[in-house]
C-alpha cells in the first residue's frame, strides 16, 4: 500500500489550493479515505472523510471552504482548499480506512503554508 | 462533538519499563477507539483499533483495553523504538477527534 500526497505549497490567505493523493497497491475504489492535518508542532486534527460510495463528511472548521473528491478511475483522492486562513497551515496527511475510522496505512504528507 | 482527554502530556520511561497511557471520552464512544504512533518525522501509524485489536504487524508488547469512556494503551517492556508520540482517536461519530497526544521517551 502506498498514498502519495502532492500540490502543497505556500498560498496567500484567501487563496485556493488542491491536494492529491495518489493511491496503490490496493482497490482504491472499495475504500474509504480521510484527510487529516498536523500544524507545526501540534495534535492530529481530522478534517474530511469520502466513503467507497463518496459519501462525504467535513470537519466544523473547514466545512463551506474545503472539498473532499475522488477518482476511482486514476486512484487518487483529492483536497480542494478554498478560503484559505493562516490557521490551515499544517501538513496534511490522506490516510486510507478499512473501516470508517480506522486509518491502516498514511502518506508522508502535503505541507500547506498560508501567509502573506 | 465528542473530547478525548488524553493522559499524560509526556512521559519517560526505562528500557524494559511497563507504561500505560490514558484516554476518556466525554460520552461512550462504544470501543470505537484507535490508538496511533507517530515518531518524529514520519507519519502515523496505526497500533489498535476497536479499543483492543492489534493492528497486523505491531508488535505484541502493545495492547490496548477499556469500555465505554475510558481507554488505555499499555506498552509491555519499553524498547528504544518505541519512542515518539502516542494519539487516541474516537470514532464513535463524526466529526472524529484525536487526544492531545502523549510525547514517549526513553529515559
Amino acid at each position: 500500500v502506498q498514498l502519495v500526497e502532492s500540490g502543497g505549497g505556500l498560498v496567500q490567505p484567501g487563496k485556493s489550493l488542491k491536494l492529491s493523493c495518489s493511491a496503490s497497491g490496493f482497490t482504491f475504489s472499495s475504500y474509504g479515505m480521510h484527510w487529516i492535518r498536523q500544524a507545526p508542532g501540534k495534535g492530529l486534527d481530522w478534517v474530511a472523510y469520502i466513503s467507497s460510495s463518496s459519501g462525504t463528511v467535513y470537519a466544523d472548521a473547514v466545512k463551506g471552504r474545503f472539498t473532499i473528491s475522488r477518482d476511482n478511475a486514476k486512484n487518487t483522492l483529492y483536497l480542494q482548499l478554498n478560503s484559505l486562513k493562516s490557521e490551515d497551515t499544517a501538513i496534511y496527511y490522506c490516510a486510507s480506512s478499512m473501516y470508517y475510522y480506522v486509518m491502516d496505512a498514511w502518506g508522508q504528507g502535503a505541507s500547506v503554508t498560508v501567509s502573506s | 462533538d465528542i473530547q478525548m482527554t488524553q493522559s499524560p502530556a509526556s512521559l519517560s520511561a526505562s528500557l524494559g519499563e511497563t507504561i500505560s497511557i490514558e484516554c476518556r471520552a466525554s460520552e461512550d464512544i462504544y470501543s470505537n477507539l484507535a490508538w496511533y504512533q507517530q515518531k518524529s518525522g514520519k507519519s502515523p501509524q496505526l497500533l489498535i483499533y476497536a479499543a483492543n485489536r492489534l493492528q497486523d504487524g505491531v508488535p505484541s508488547r502493545f495492547s490496548g483495553s477499556g469500555s465505554g469512556t475510558q481507554y488505555s494503551l499499555k506498552i509491555s517492556g519499553m524498547q528504544p523504538e518505541d519512542e515518539g508520540d502516542y494519539f487516541c482517536l474516537q470514532g464513535s461519530k463524526f466529526p472524529y477527534t484525536f487526544g492531545a497526544g502523549t510525547k514517549l521517551e526513553l529515559k
